[in-house]
């Protein structure tokens, strides 16, 4: 079955520090493959997506995640977090073909910033 | 460039009674979603439009939740009646096109059924 996981519930990190956010999804093929964030009171946000070529991909805020098929994982990394980045994060898949053509999401890491 | 407006932000109902979203998408957009997102959970894709027609609505309790959009622009989303477990947000997204582009999310109703 399809699905996403997202190993952690809640991480806590402080400002400056770096930040790793683990997801790992189990699909038939190569799905195309997205972070979104989710900050209090705001809609979500897409931060990054990967679809082909370069395994590192870049995104909006300073963010950047790295496809690695043989662990099926997109994983995203900050270098230096800022306290503006408290937020929940997702990771959500979907197809590159065929005919379910819907986004499946995981549940979601919480992250929390100390000064 | 407007985004994604929704209406109201707030509703609280009592079980059994009706409420109704709406959302207008940004213009342009082909597609419009909405999804419902449960406290602690990730959001869940309820129908997806493609102009004005439905592409997937494999997870819309369809005994109580309706949906349309209206000449392939605004969309309204209405339960009736409520149950306590529709208690959640409602977002409302568009895309350009098919599920590799970006989707587009509005600010969400948040719904509590008492």
């Amino acid at each position: 079955a399809q699905s996403v996981t997202q190993p952690d519930i809640h991480i806590t990190v402080s400002e400056g520090a770096s930040l790793e956010l683990r997801c790992n999804y189990s699909y038939g093929a190569t799905p195309y493959l997205f972070w979104y964030v989710q900050s209090p009171g705001q809609g979500l946000q897409l931060l990054l997506k990967y679809f082909s070529g370069d395994t590192l991909v870049q995104g909006i805020k300073g963010f950047e995640a790295e496809f690695k098929r043989s662990q099926s994982s997109f994983n995203l990394r900050k270098p230096s977090v800022h306290w503006s980045d408290a937020a929940e994060y997702f990771c959500a898949v979907g197809p590159n073909a065929g005919n379910n053509r819907k986004l499946i999401w995981g549940l979601g890491t919480s992250l929390a910033v100390n000064p | 460039e407007a985004g994604v407006a929704q209406s109201p932000r707030y509703k609280i109902i009592e079980k059994r009674q009706s409420v109704a979203f709406w959302c207008n998408p940004i213009s342009g957009h082909a597609t419009l979603y909405w999804y419902q997102q449960i406290l602690g959970q990730g959001p869940k894709l309820l129908i997806q439009f493609q102009n004005n027609g439905v592409v997937d609505d494999s997870q819309l309790p369809k005994d109580r939740f309706s949906a349309e959009r209206l000449k392939g622009v605004d969309s309204t989303l209405k339960i009736q009646p409520a149950k306590l477990e529709d208690s959640a947000v409602y977002l409302c997204a568009s895309s350009l096109g098919g599920v590799q582009e970006t989707q587009y999310f509005g600010p969400g109703t948040r719904l509590l059924v008492l």
